[in-house]
């Protein structure tokens, strides 16, 4: 089945550090894949997403490639601030209907 | 309007109570969802309505039905709830094409006592 592997966390940084959160997949298909944030006490919000192989996704700063041959999406961020401190999920989409596959979720804590 | 509105935004309820979770879309969405999630967890799906008609129930327990009284609505009625179900509950729609994204309600913190 269908599945999504983030980088453990959380992942604590200064502010203006690059960041970078791991995400892998496996999919049958072609998925559509996503990165969503979560900020406390919120819903889940799209941050940025990619179709099909090769296409990045970009938002706010944040960017991710969607890598076939490495199976993996990996958000990136040349310089974080603290108001991006949040959950970040990868999530897998489209290869049944009505349903996303997230990763288990990374916390980001950015300091001053 | 790109908002997904869920409500209440908290509720405590005891196990023998009956309550309803509400949700509204008016982005012409055909595609409405529930999902639950748990502290520190990713959501997990539990009901699926495409143009009003249930397409997936992912073998969630019968305390929980849903209900989709037109295509901008989607209710979660909630009896004999336990402890354990104490949860956020989301909301979200789409456009129906499985391969688009989905919006998210800011979701019920919900506590069974």
């Amino acid at each position: 089945g269908d599945s999504v592997t983030q980088m453990e966390g959380p992942v604590t940084l200064s502010e203006e550090a690059f960041l970078t959160i791991n995400c892998t997949y496996t999919a049958t298909g072609y998925p559509s894949l996503f990165w969503y944030v979560q900020y406390p006490g919120e819903g889940l919000q799209l941050l940025l997403k990619a179709t099909k192989a090769d296409d990045k996704g970009s938002n706010k700063g944040f960017e991710a490639t969607y890598r076939k041959e490495t199976t993996s999406f990996h958000l990136e961020k040349g310089s974080v601030q603290v108001s991006d401190s949040a959950v970040y999920f990868c999530a897998l989409g489209g290869t049944s209907y009505g349903k996303l596959t997230f990763g288990q979720g990374t916390i980001l804590t950015v300091h001053p | 309007d790109t908002e997904v509105t869920q409500t209440p935004k908290h509720l405590v309820m005891g196990m023998t109570n009956k309550k309803s979770l509400k949700c509204e879309q008016h982005m012409g969405h055909r595609a409405m969802y529930w999902y639950k999630q748990k502290a520190k967890k990713p959501p997990e799906l539990m009901f699926v309505y495409s143009y009003e008609k249930l397409s997936i129930n992912e073998s969630v327990p019968s305390r929980f039905s849903p209900e989709c009284p037109n295509s901008s609505l989607l209710n979660l009625h909630l009896h004999a709830l336990q402890p354990e179900d104490s949860a956020l509950y989301l909301c979200a729609s789409s456009q129906g094409d499985m391969r688009e994204k989905l919006f998210f309600g800011s979701g019920t913190q919900l506590s069974v006592l």
